[in-house]
């Protein structure tokens, strides 16, 4: 099946560093999405991204399918940004299910 | 703006019995999904829904798992005889379109969900 490799695995800020998160995915996919799991657990959608560039206030993402990647820009970061983002892809095929990558841990110190 | 809600948020049962997790999915979405994480590990499908039956699902959805419509709104998980390594938190999404793969899964909250 289709493969799903993030990183960095963990990543440590300052406030008001800037970074950029990676996922590789190993097939064509019909659909990408970037997730936050903020410290109670919940999966909160940042970006429905298969294709292009988006931007939502301090994030912004951009997906390069033809060369199977995908990057996740943080600005001006706030410890409140801090906690797991995943990566999650749809493969192709008719499988309707998303495949999640390992996650970035993203800790952002004050 | 309208979400996926999950009930209940925390349930904590013994080994062996039964369980049902509740979701409502957005209304007019089509698509409906299981999915879990345990503790510490990334999300993994369990299984997909569409038109009152399974569309897909995971080799973990053994027949120990099963899931129902029961109503317009409601979409629950169950689980007959529950293992220590059912714990995990468990994720409900609903998907809009009738073409999956064209459009944002919104998952609930989760229900975490703890065997003894």
């Amino acid at each position: 099946g289709i493969q799903v490799e993030q990183s960095p695995p963990d990543l440590i800020l300052q406030e008001g560093a800037n970074s950029t998160l990676r996922c590789n995915f190993s097939d064509s996919v019909n659909n990408l999405q970037w997730f936050h799991q903020n410290p109670w657990g919940q999966l909160i959608n940042l970006f429905y991204i298969p294709s292009g560039t988006k931007q939502n206030g301090r994030l912004s993402a951009t997906t390069v399918a033809t060369e199977r990647y995908s990057l996740l820009y943080i600005s001006s970061s706030q410890t409140t940004d801090s906690g797991v983002y995943f990566c999650a892809v749809e493969p192709p095929g008719g499988s309707e299910k998303l495949v999640f990558g390992k996650g970035t841990k993203l800790t952002v110190n004050p | 703006e309208p979400e996926v809600t999950q009930t209940p948020s925390h349930q904590v049962t013994q080994m062996g019995q039964e369980v049902i997790l509740r979701c409502v999915p957005i209304s007019n979405h089509l698509y409906f999904y299981w999915y879990r994480q345990i503790l510490g590990q990334k999300v993994e499908f369990l299984v997909s829904f569409y038109n009152n039956e399974i569309s897909e699902k995971s080799e973990i959805f053994d027949d120990q798992f099963s899931v129902e419509r029961p109503d317009g709104s409601n979409f629950t998980l169950k689980i007959r005889s529950t293992k220590l390594e059912d714990s995990a938190m468990y994720f409900c999404a609903s998907q809009p379109l009738g073409l999956a793969g064209t459009d944002t899964q919104y998952f609930g909250p989760g229900t975490r969900l703890t065997v003894l």
